[in-house]
């Protein structure tokens, strides 16, 4: 299974965008990169994947370098409820399990 | 419910007894996984059920972990002879299918304690 790279904390002040790098440089070609969010005490949830193109949906948005080798997660306009963990997991092979690393403590700030 | 469900919410267990955790996914989701999150940690895989069988159970610390899915929709977690180290909250997420671009939904957790 793939690794992914992430910093341990991030900050952002409220209102502006959050950009969250993930480097997955062993990602293999039929890997889909995932971000997950986990709020303290609760499941994580889903918020975005993809294969090769860049996606957006109402939560986000997701950039993926041409080589795949790296992905960066947006948040356009970061509120105090996104503070969380975010992980970006690259999921695939046989099982298409997930495998979570550390992810990114992201607090955003008033 | 329109979420994956996990029963019960909490559990408080003596050190070596036995006990099951609950794990109702989506309808119709064939794609059940279990994992297991200690504190400070990312959540850590256990197993993986394709409708009524275990595809991938590489992640089961050891033979006092078991799961089953019988009629390949709810799932129960069983750890044997608990001990202090088996506490943790266990997840429960499930997927239409096992598919790498079918997104996978997770429930709210168990939380073990042994004592």
């Amino acid at each position: 299974d793939a690794k992914t790279t992430q910093p341990p904390s991030m900050d952002c002040a409220e209102g502006r965008a959050a950009n969250l790098p993930c480097n997955h440089s062993t990602i293999s070609g039929n890997e889909y990169v995932y971000w997950y969010r986990q709020i303290h005490s609760q499941g994580p949830q889903y918020i975005i994947h993809g294969l090769k193109n860049n996606e957006t949906n109402e939560m986000a948005s997701l950039i993926i370098t041409e080589d795949r080798k790296s992905s960066t997660l947006i948040l356009p306009h970061a509120t105090l409820r996104d503070t969380a963990v975010y992980y970006c997991i690259v999921r695939g092979g046989a099982t298409n399990k997930l495998i979570f690393g550390t992810g990114t403590l992201l607090a955003v700030q008033p | 419910g329109a979420g994956v469900s996990q029963t019960p919410s909490n559990k408080v267990t003596e050190k070596g007894k036995y006990v099951e955790l609950r794990c109702d996914p989506i309808s119709g989701h064939t794609a059940l996984y279990w994992y297991r999150q200690s504190l400070g940690q990312g959540p850590e895989f256990l197993i993986y059920f394709q409708g009524t069988g275990a595809a991938d159970d590489s992640g089961l610390p050891n033979d006092r972990f078991f799961a089953v899915r019988p009629e390949g929709s709810v799932s129960t977690l069983k750890i044997q002879r608990t001990e202090r180290g088996d506490s943790a909250v266990y997840l429960c997420a499930s997927s239409l299918s096992g598919q790498g671009g079918t997104e996978a939904f997770f429930g709210q957790g168990t939380r073990l304690t042994v004592v």
